[in-house]
């Protein structure tokens, strides 16, 4: 079974500075992928950034990148310059080809970011 | 996103009414999935389906059913309604057949369903 851990319920970081949320996984899977999502208060979901577990580099998307440490099974998103708009709940996600890509998701963190 | 469009946003329905959630998608995805989100537990899997003859049991499917009525179409029905079916339920969407997006899933809006 897949589970996906993310033991910050709540965060806060002031505006322009640089705010890491963690997330850790279990799988016994070697070729799956990793997901930052985004709820703001619209209720939208939103994917931020996207990792595959096959690629060494980590995947960066503009402000947000993560720190991908597969054998400690560790998936963090890095926000940088934080925005007023990045206030948010933030899900991590992981799906694995063999499991027919059923997500799985982190129980989330709330984000706050402090004008 | 907007080429995920569920319905209705919102309902708020009395304990034991059938009631149905529907998603339709412009997307032209094969596959389509349905979760329920509850605070502080996450999004969680209740069906998700291949294509219009593959449904499948998500990690809590008891209490509902779905429909696959089209390959655009997934819809989610509560046939007696509970209160602690009182949630925020998502349809999202995925692309099997390859290309950049492949694997990722696009959520619609939403629908929040209280049950009294």
């Amino acid at each position: 079974a897949q589970t996906v851990t993310q033991s910050q319920p709540e965060m806060s970081v002031q505006e322009a500075e640089t705010v890491t949320l963690s997330c850790t996984y279990d799988t016994s899977e070697n070729n799956y992928y990793l997901f930052w999502y985004k709820q703001p208060p619209s209720r939208q979901m939103i994917l931020v950034i996207r990792q595959e577990a096959y690629k060494q580099q980590n995947a960066t998307e503009n402000r947000f990148s993560v720190n991908f440490q597969k054998a400690a099974k560790s998936f963090s998103l890095k926000i940088s310059d934080s925005q007023l708009g990045d206030t948010a709940m933030y899900f991590c996600a992981f799906s694995a080809l063999n499991t027919g890509n059923q997500f799985y998701f982190g129980t989330g963190t709330s984000l706050t970011v402090i004008p | 996103d907007a080429d995920v469009t569920q319905t209705p946003r919102n309902r708020i329905t009395k304990t034991g009414k059938r009631i149905m959630l529907e998603c339709s998608q412009t997307k032209g995805h094969d596959r389509m999935y349905w979760y329920r989100q509850d605070p502080g537990l996450g999004l969680r899997l209740i069906y998700y389906s291949f294509d219009v003859k593959d449904i499948n049991k998500g990690e809590i499917s008891d209490g509902y059913s779905v429909s696959r009525q089209a390959q655009a179409k997934f819809s989610l029905s509560l046939e007696s309604a509970i209160p602690n079916q009182t949630a925020l339920y998502f349809c999202a969407t995925s692309d099997s057949t390859g290309g950049r997006s492949k694997n990722i899933q696009y959520f619609g809006a939403g629908t929040r369903l209280s049950v009294l």
